[in-house]
């Protein structure tokens, strides 16, 4: 019940193109969903993140959609660039209770082909 | 400001051997995470300090990973005896405060291979 369910585990993309990954959740309890992209010999960097009471959060090129009843949520990546090209991973937490404990996706490998 | 800083990057030991990472928060982030992230997946975390309290290690191996944050600033992870399954890249991670919905920030991690 504390998994996240990420996919496709690799995604090869156009320049311009649209990107979109998905990730699913089982724990209801969750309540904070953030995006990471990892470039490779880094860490993690938080790219974007979503509460349930919104539906739609853009930022940029980048947009999360959330689907509270089907405990789904995805990245949408809009005019993709070769810059993009990273692993990306979703995430969930739990804001109250005070742990901070971040469940991650598998990931998902982007690359974007100029 | 500067971000968080792990040494070292890499290390090579043999099995049975022993093995230490640092880590440096960012300046007044009073939250430390270390996470291990295995080849292919997601960051997985081992224990959580608020201050110099250890308050999640829930999934920390203690019977030979042990941490340390003295005086609620630096850490250090330790690994005695490693393991052919320990071969990953062990993340640290800081957050200004606990809470679910605050960023966490992370350094580049050191990769580990035992051999």
């Amino acid at each position: 019940q504390q998994q996240v369910k990420q996919s496709p585990q690799s995604l090869i993309v156009q320049k311009g193109g649209i990107s979109i990954i998905n990730c699913a959740y089982e724990n209801t309890a969750f309540d904070y969903f953030p995006w990471y992209q990892q470039f490779p010999g880094k860490g993690p960097a938080l790219l974007i993140a979503i509460r349930p009471d919104v539906s739609e959060k853009k930022e940029g090129r980048f947009t999360i959609s959330f689907n509270k009843s089907a405990k789904q949520f995805s990245l949408h990546i809009m005019d993709s660039q070769p810059g993009d090209s990273a692993t990306y991973f979703c995430a969930a937490s739990i804001v109250y209770g005070n742990t901070g404990k971040l469940i991650f996706g598998q990931g998902t490998t982007l690359q974007v082909k100029p | 400001e500067a971000g968080v800083v792990q040494s070292p990057r890499y290390k090579i030991i043999e099995k049975k051997q022993p093995v230490a990472f640092w880590c440096n928060p960012i300046s007044g982030h009073n939250t430390l995470y270390w996470y291990r992230q295995n080849l292919g997946q997601g960051p997985e975390l081992l224990i959580r300090y608020e201050n110099e309290e250890a308050v999640d290690d829930s999934q920390l191996p203690k019977d030979r990973f042990s941490a340390e944050r003295l005086k609620g600033v630096d850490s250090t992870l330790k690994i005695q005896p490693a393991e052919l399954g320990d071969s990953a890249v062990y993340l640290c991670a800081s957050s200004r405060r606990a809470g679910g919905g605050n960023e966490q920030f992370f350094g580049p991690g050191t990769r580990l291979t035992v051999l």
